[in-house]
């Protein structure tokens, strides 16, 4: 069964606006991370965070995480056009270590 | 240096058929990974290989297999071939097993059943 459940499965913002997506988990895990897909193509990783870490930033992305309440959640800013992509989580479990993924959030950037 | 390859990138098959798909890693990378895409179940896992082993697996029945080489290539065969089996395959692999490592994906194998 899935691990991650990404919320909300689709989003549309204007450009130059800020870009949330959220990741629920049931079980408890090693490391959350973000991907990015374009257009059917392959996965392209993001970010990494630890479940020992809170909050981690790389360029205009950055990352929480809540292990008490099992979620974690993306947030892009000053969004481009080219930010238009599916954004999925993976999980990687303390007892079964396999990364599996979400279904996915489909943003849309609206010139 | 070269990403993950992934071949055939697009392929046709009927119903019945079995298809063999072939995914060459990162150099270096030891451990590969398969998921198949569809459109209404996301990106499932099907299994995991690192030094020619299987290390996971995930719930996809017996016509569904794999095998890694000892220069870590590795394909996925799916045999008796349904049409529900219709779904991008993307191929990942990273440096050791899954776990706190990143996984570099292909660009994907299209297999479309009729």
């Amino acid at each position: 069964s899935q691990q991650g459940e990404e919320d909300p499965q689709a989003l549309s913002i204007q450009e130059g606006e800020n870009a949330t997506m959220n990741c629920s988990y049931k079980t408890s895990i090693n490391n959350l991370q973000w991907y990015r897909q374009n257009s059917g193509r392959g996965l392209v990783h993001l970010i990494l965070i630890r479940s020992n870490e809170r909050e981690k930033h790389s360029g205009r992305l950055r990352v929480t995480l809540d292990t008490s309440k099992k979620s974690s959640s993306l947030l892009i800013t000053a969004s481009r056009a080219a930010d238009t992509a599916s954004y999925f989580c993976a999980t990687d479990g303390r007892r079964d270590d396999k990364i599996i993924f979400g279904k996915g959030t489909r943003l849309h950037i609206l010139p | 240096k070269a990403g993950v390859t992934q071949t055939p990138r697009y392929l046709i098959k009927t119903r019945g058929q079995q298809v063999t798909l072939s995914c060459s890693p990162i150099s270096g990378h030891r451990s590969v990974s398969w998921y198949q895409q569809t459109p209404g179940q996301g990106l499932q896992f099907l299994f995991e290989y690192f030094s020619e082993t299987q290390r996971n697996k995930g719930n996809f029945p017996g016509r569904f297999s794999g095998r890694q080489f000892s220069n870590s290539r590795s394909e996925m065969n799916v045999s008796t071939l349904e049409l529900g089996d219709s779904a991008l395959y993307l191929c990942a692999s990273s440096v050791p097993p899954s776990g706190a490592n990143v996984l570099t994906f292909g660009a994907g194998s299209r297999l479309t059943v009729l």
